[in-house]
């Protein structure tokens, strides 16, 4: 079965540094989802990618699927307290959704 | 209401109870999921329905009884849950389900502990 590994686990920045999350997949990935998660709250899609190669941004929140199709990474500039929670990876797994562990993210002010 | 929501947020209950956890969605979609959330372990998959019709059950413990009455409400019926059932459950919707060009849209999610 597909899995997806994030990296790091967990992650603690000063407030305007920039930082990258990467999620590693078992298998090629067809679909690469991110969503970001408040503590004990629901999933707030971020963005979706596709293609090998593809790139998107969202304010200052940027995310890539590489070439050969089995690893993301989210990048985020100039961080801010606001970016602070849980990030997920997504994939579709044979018609299913099925999700990375998270990424904790910290940002100290 | 807009988007998708989620009743109670949060709840308590015993081994011995029955209760019922509550999903709605405002987004006019077809298909309706449920997650559970443990802590340290990735989101899993519990139900899906894709209108009305359950389309995948993940091999869930029949403690859980999921019930879709109509496109835009998901129930998750409780009874005799153990204590290691306690997470956060979250529902979400999409258009259908037809995997993974199909964004999914969540709740809040129901923080359930078994005492």
């Amino acid at each position: 079965s597909q899995e997806l590994e994030q990296s790091p686990q967990s992650l603690i920045v000063q407030e305007g540094k920039n930082l990258t999350i990467n999620c590693t997949s078992s298998k090629t990935l067809y679909g690469l989802y991110w969503y970001k998660q408040k503590y004990g709250e629901g999933l707030i899609f971020l963005m979706m990618l596709q293609k090998g190669g593809e790139e998107k941004s969202h304010e200052k929140i940027t995310a890539k699927l590489d070439e050969k199709k089995q690893q993301s990474s989210l990048h985020i500039t100039a961080s801010q307290p606001s970016h602070a929670g849980i990030y997920l990876c997504g994939a579709d797994a044979g018609g299913k959704l099925i999700f990375g562990q998270g990424t904790e993210l910290s940002v100290k002010p | 209401e807009t988007g998708v929501t989620q009743t109670p947020r949060h709840l308590v209950m015993g081994m011995t109870n029955k209760k019922s956890l509550k999903c709605e969605q405002h987004l006019g979609h077809n298909a309706m999921y449920w997650y559970k959330q443990s802590a340290k372990k990735p989101l899993e998959l519990m139900f899906v329905y894709n209108f009305k019709e359950q389309t995948e059950n993940n091999s869930v413990p029949s403690r859980f009884s999921p019930e879709c009455p109509n496109s835009s409400h998901l129930f998750l019926h409780l009874h005799t849950l153990q204590p290691e059932d306690s997470a956060l459950y979250l529902c979400a919707s999409s258009q259908d389900d037809g995997g993974a060009y199909n964004e999914q849209f969540f709740g809040p999610g129901t923080r359930l502990t078994v005492l």
